[in-house]
């Protein structure tokens, strides 16, 4: 089986940062996918990270310790829009993008 | 492109009835998903196909079907519906990157609100 462990909830005002942890148990280890989702949405692609360190792309960076079996979301100065559901999720096998989901956790930026 | 559409939007079905939820795209990927996902949790996988007349199961999937119709299409059949089975069912597919390899980029469709009675 697996397991993954995220904050349920996180707030922050605009501007700041935010760092969004998740711990993981699995066998079979690819990679750490994090996805967001608005309200009612589709969940959309955000990053990935198959080897260790951290990957930059505009505002976001995702980190990678497989090690200590740990990642994190790193959202730099956050804008309201920001406001979202956050989820890691595992990839398990190289042949197949199976993912699986964190429960997510629940961004909420005040102005 | 449309990307991954799903039909219906909405559905509501009464406890043993039967209904197919569509799931269409037009990336040209090889591999296509369905999830379900329930107030505060995570997306659950519960059937996937990595190519056309493949199908495998995935973590939840009894009381499920699925058919690869082709390439473009993938669709998830409740025989008889339970309410245990109200949640938002969402399609995703996946395709290979520039350097061959399977991509660890899904994209989702905007989901079927399904509510069992």
């Amino acid at each position: 089986g697996q397991s993954l462990e995220q904050p349920s909830e996180v707030t922050a005002v605009e501007g700041a940062i935010v760092q969004i942890n998740c711990t993981y148990q699995t066998s079979g280890f690819y990679g750490l996918s994090w996805y967001q989702q608005h309200d009612g949405g589709a969940p959309t692609f955000l990053s990935y990270n198959a080897l260790d360190g951290l990957e930059e792309t505009g505002r976001f960076s995702s980190f990678l310790s497989r090690s200590d079996s740990y990642g994190y979301l790193l959202l730099q100065e956050l804008q309201m829009k920001d406001s979202a559901s956050y989820f890691c999720a595992v990839k398990r096998g190289s042949t197949l993008g199976r993912l699986y989901f964190g429960r997510g956790t629940q961004l909420t930026v005040w102005p | 492109n449309a990307g991954v559409t799903q039909t219906p939007k909405f559905q509501v079905l009464k406890t043993g009835q039967s209904m197919t939820l569509q799931c269409a795209q037009d990336m040209n990927h090889n591999s296509m998903y369905w999830y379900r996902q329930d107030p505060g949790m995570g997306l659950r996988l519960i059937y996937y196909s990595a190519s056309e007349g493949t199908t495998d199961k995935g973590e939840v999937p009894n009381g499920y079907n699925v058919s690869r119709l082709n390439k473009r299409e993938f669709s998830l059949r409740l025989e008889s519906a339970a309410p245990s089975q109200t949640s938002v069912y969402f399609c995703a597919s996946s395709g290979y990157g520039s350097s061959g390899s399977e991509s660890y980029e899904q994209y989702f469709g905007p989901g079927t609100r399904l509510t069992v009675t």
